[in-house]
């Protein structure tokens, strides 16, 4: 069965550094998404990313915050510079199409910011 | 208005029992309510969805009922099973927004043997 991987599974990175989350989304899957869920808390919406561009993305995805589709597999979310509260579990997720269709989430990016 | 509220925060049942999961919405542009499934360590999987133009659908041991005049949804899970312990998150998304999914806060379901 097809499913959307990410890597790495766990990341822990120095408060003020720069993180790149990598996703490999389903293959015929043309949308893409970045959610994050703090421990304990509900998932959140970050962005989505269609035909190169950001289609809609959240209040919590400000300028630290860049998506990349670098070639034709990968879909990248870059945090620029860290901060303790961007510890959280980061789920990208790939559709087939932008309505009506299902969103499968990959396993998720454990980010520990220290 | 975006919200989604999800209650209980937390559930526990016999092996054969029938929990409830509600959810309450307050924005009636969303058209699209998907239930997932969450084990530790993974990532949320779809398990049924409904749009308001139903109001009960009914896939294997899972039921949504959705009630539009009340902005509310559930989900009942038949004869449940220690296999079902999870955690069970609605959401509602909206055909001018995408895909973009707003979730509920989440139910920590524990089904004793």
């Amino acid at each position: 069965e097809p499913e959307v991987t990410q890597t790495p599974s766990h990341q822990v990175t120095q408060m003020g550094q720069e993180v790149i989350l990598r996703c490999v989304p389903i293959s015929n899957h043309l949308y893409f998404y970045w959610y994050r869920q703090i421990l304990g808390q509900k998932v959140e919406f970050l962005v989505s990313f269609y035909n190169n561009e950001i289609s809609e993305k959240s209040e919590i995805f400000d300028d630290q915050f860049s998506v990349e589709r670098p070639d034709g597999s990968n879909f990248t979310l870059k945090i620029r510079s860290t901060k303790l509260e961007d510890s959280a579990m980061y789920f990208c997720a790939s559709s087939e199409r932008v309505v009506g269709t299902e969103a499968f989430f990959g396993q998720g990016t454990r980010l520990t910011v220290v | 208005q975006q919200q989604v509220k999800q209650s209980p925060q937390s559930l526990i049942v016999q092996k054969g029992g029938i929990p409830i999961i509600n959810c309450a919405y307050e924005n009636t542009a969303f058209d699209y309510f998907p239930w997932y499934q969450q084990f530790p360590g993974k990532g949320p999987a779809l398990l049924i969805a409904i749009r308001p133009d139903v109001s009960e659908k009914k896939e294997g041991r899972f039921t949504i009922s959705f009630n539009k005049s009340a902005k509310q949804f559930s989900l009942h899970i038949m004869d449940s099973q220690p296999g079902d312990s999870a955690t069970y998150f609605c959401a509602a998304s909206m055909r001018t927004s995408g895909s973009r999914l707003t979730f509920g806060e989440g139910t920590q379901l524990t089904v004793n043997p």
